[in-house]
C-alpha cells in the first residue's frame, strides 16, 4: 500500500495562475480532506468528501475547489492563486466505519508569487 | 464551540525529562480526542488517542490525561529524546464530524 500520495511536492505559482493538486489514496477510504497548514495556526480544513460525487466545505474554502469522481482520487484546484495561498497542503483520508485515525500524505508546499 | 485550544507554542526539553503539552475544548458532544505527531517535512501522523469514558491511556512513554469536567487533555512524554523532536497536534471530534485540530506545539528536545 502507498497510502496517500500527493503531487507535486513543491509548486511556485505567479499570482493570477491557476493549478491543480493531486491527492490520492489506496486504502479504499470513503473520508478524504483537504488542510492547510501554516505557521502558528494548524492544521485548517480546506474541503472534504464522505464518498465519490459528495463535498462540502470546511473552514477555509474561499480560492478552493474540489471533486471526488473517484473513491481514490481527491484533487484540489487553485482557480486563481493568491499570495495569501501560500502553505503547506496536506491530503488526509480515512475509512468511517473502522475507526477515526486520518492518514496523511507528504504535503505539497506551494508558494505565490 | 468548535475550537480546540493548545499550549505551549513552543517547548524545550532537556534529554530524560518530562514534556507536557495541554489542550482545552468546548463542545462536550467531543467523543474522540487523538495526538497527531509531525516531523519535519512530513505529514502528521496518529499518535496516541482516547475516548471520554477513560482518564488515561498510556502507550510506552507517551499518555494522554483527560479530565472531563475541566474540558482539558494532555499528552505527557516521558524520558522524552531527540527523536521525539516534533510538533504535536492535538484535536477533537464528534461522531462522524470533522477534527478539529489544535494550533501545534514544537517540541525540541536537547542531549
Amino acid at each position: 500500500n502507498a497510502g496517500v500520495t500527493q503531487t507535486p511536492k513543491f509548486q511556485v505559482l505567479k499570482t493570477g495562475q491557476s493549478m491543480t493538486l493531486q491527492c490520492a489514496q489506496d486504502m479504499n477510504h470513503e473520508y478524504m480532506s483537504w488542510y492547510r497548514q501554516d505557521p502558528g495556526m494548524g492544521l485548517r480544513l480546506i474541503h472534504y468528501s464522505v464518498g465519490a460525487g459528495i463535498t462540502d466545505q470546511g473552514e477555509v474554502p474561499n480560492g478552493y475547489n474540489v471533486s471526488r469522481s473517484t473513491t481514490e482520487d481527491f484533487p484540489l484546484r487553485l482557480l486563481s492563486a493568491a499570495p495569501s495561498q501560500t502553505s503547506v497542503y496536506f491530503c488526509a483520508s480515512s475509512s468511517l466505519a473502522g475507526g477515526y485515525e486520518q492518514y496523511f500524505g507528504p504535503g505539497t508546499r506551494l508558494t505565490v508569487t | 464551540q468548535q475550537q480546540v485550544k493548545q499550549s505551549p507554542q513552543s517547548l524545550i526539553v532537556q534529554k530524560g525529562g518530562i514534556s507536557i503539552i495541554n489542550c482545552a475544548y468546548e463542545n462536550t458532544a467531543f467523543d474522540y480526542f487523538p495526538w497527531y505527531q509531525q516531523f519535519p517535512g512530513k505529514g502528521p501522523a496518529l499518535l496516541i488517542a482516547i475516548r471520554p469514558d477513560v482518564s488515561e491511556k498510556k502507550e510506552g512513554r507517551f499518555t494522554i490525561s483527560f479530565n472531563k469536567s475541566a474540558k482539558q487533555f494532555s499528552l505527557h512524554i516521558m524520558d522524552s529524546q531527540p527523536g521525539d523532536s516534533a510538533t504535536y497536534f492535538c484535536a477533537a471530534k464528534r461522531g462522524t464530524d470533522k477534527l478539529i485540530f489544535g494550533t501545534g506545539t514544537r517540541l525540541q528536545v536537547f542531549p
